[in-house]
């Protein structure tokens, strides 16, 4: 079975300045995708990024980018020029697209970031 | 497009009533998923659905059933709810995946409390 962790519940960020979230997760598959998704206090689950498995170039939108390490089964979130909407819970999340349980996303628990002024 | 809607949005109960909470999408998705997210447990998979007609268990289904007579609605339903089930409910529709960049689309969530 596949597990995400996220070892970090709770971060802060000076607002402008660079944070990196961190997540590392378990599999046997060779083929899936890694997601990092947003939660602001409104509570909306917001796709930040996404990384298809089989791509050796790390994903970027905007702001956000990711360092994908596959062999050490590690997928870290840089947020660069923290801005205060950045604040929000940030979950990592896997999902296997073939096979049994396809599709299903397996969620970390989440790390909180606060964005100080 | 609405996306994603799910009702209600907040819900009381009582131990030992029964609800059903609505999920409707409008993207023509295949896919759908209830959720579950409990504070500093992320979101755990109660049940998902790969076509009209079709439904499956997720890592906690116990206490939870689901239908999905048409393809835009998937249903969860509490027979008797307990206090164990206070949580907060997301739904959420995907496209198959393989069929180009995969995500899914999550609804805005309803807060169950059960006393």
């Amino acid at each position: 079975a596949q597990t995400v962790t996220q070892s970090q519940p709770e971060m802060s960020v000076q607002e402008a300045e660079t944070v990196t979230l961190s997540c590392t997760y378990d599999t046997s598959e060779s083929n899936y995708y890694l997601f990092w998704y947003k939660q602001p206090p409104s509570r909306q689950m917001i796709l930040v990024i996404r990384q298809e498995a089989y791509k050796q170039q790390n994903a970027t939108e905007n702001r956000f980018s990711v360092n994908f390490q596959k062999a050490a089964k590690s997928f870290s979130l840089k947020i660069s020029d923290s801005q205060l909407g950045d604040t929000a819970m940030y979950f990592c999340a896997f999902m296997k697209p073939y096979g049994g349980s396809q599709g299903n996303l397996i969620f970390g628990k989440g790390t909180k970031l606060s964005v100080k002024p | 497009n609405a996306g994603v809607t799910q009702t209600p949005k907040f819900r009381v109960l009582k131990t030992g009533q029964s609800m059903t909470l609505l999920c409707a999408q409008d993207m023509n998705h295949e896919y759908m998923y209830w959720y579950r997210q409990d504070p500093g447990m992320g979101l755990r998979l109660i049940h998902y659905s790969v076509g009209e007609g079709t439904t499956a268990k997720g890592e906690v289904p116990d206490g939870y059933n689901v239908s999905r007579l048409k393809k835009q609605n998937f249903l969860l339903g509490l027979e008797s709810a307990a206090p164990s089930q206070t949580s907060v409910y997301f739904c959420a529709s995907s496209l198959s995946p393989g069929q180009g960049p995969y995500e899914q689309y999550f609804g805005p969530g309803t807060r169950l409390t059960v006393t």
